[in-house]
């Protein structure tokens, strides 16, 4: 089973500002099979990234993802008051599907 | 505009069997891989396992003893069931689909049904 690990668990940030969020991935993954996806309190999850760096219908452009093999990265460039909610990275390339612990994003 | 619904028991005591279904409305039901996804009280998502439109099953190794997932394409419909629940399988419990032709993640989720364990 491939685990991902997320980091930071918390992070805490002002609007406006940069958000960096990371997957690991304990053993490589094909970058095709990594998404991100952002959950709010009550809500189901939302598919943000599929395919590492593609942004899902509808996502603005202030979210990016990048990485490949094991290292991947869930970018916000500048947070807007609706982007502070738990994110995921999930991999499908290899069985059993897994997702990452979460990472919160709350407003300092 | 393609929507999941899902229903099902929201109580099971001890040892009983969870339920739920799932209908797929208003898209395609081949080419997916229909999918159960669990998230425990304030924890993480766990994929429990999918199924295509043919059949195919693919399971969580850790629950495989205890899921069946099937599908009623008449109805567009698939299902899940988890026999012999405890306490640690109360959790939300949430459909969503998943491309087999396209790398796309999982693009569409049920609302999620709350199912609770308790005596």
């Amino acid at each position: 089973e491939i685990v991902l690990t997320q980091s930071p668990g918390t992070l805490s940030l002002s609007p406006g500002e940069r958000a960096t969020l990371s997957c690991r991935a304990s053993q490589s993954v094909d970058s095709n099979y990594v998404a991100w996806y952002q959950q709010k309190p009550g809500q189901a999850p939302g598919l943000l990234i599929h395919g590492a760096s593609s942004r899902a219908t509808g996502i603005p452009d202030r979210f990016s993802g990048s990485g490949s093999g094991t290292d991947f990265t869930l970018t916000i460039s500048r947070l807007e008051p609706e982007d502070f909610a738990v994110y995921y990275c999930q991999q499908s390339g290899s069985s059993p599907k897994t997702f990452g612990q979460g990472t919160k994003v709350e407003i300092k | 505009q393609v929507q999941l619904q899902q229903w099902g028991a929201g109580l099971l005591k001890p040892s009983e069997t969870l339920s739920l279904t799932c209908a797929v409305y208003g898209g395609p039901f081949t080419n997916y891989y229909w999918t159960w996804i669990r998230q425990p009280p304030g924890k993480g998502l766990e994929w429990i396992g999918e199924i295509t439109h043919s059949g195919r099953t693919n399971y969580n190794p850790s629950l495989k003893s205890r899921v069946t997932i099937s599908v009623d394409t008449s109805k567009s419909q698939f299902s899940l069931k988890l026999s012999s629940v405890t306490a640690a399988d109360t959790a939300v419990y949430y459909c969503a689909r998943e491309s087999v032709i396209w790398d796309e993640g999982f693009d569409k989720w049920g609302q999620g049904t709350t199912v609770t364990v308790s005596s």
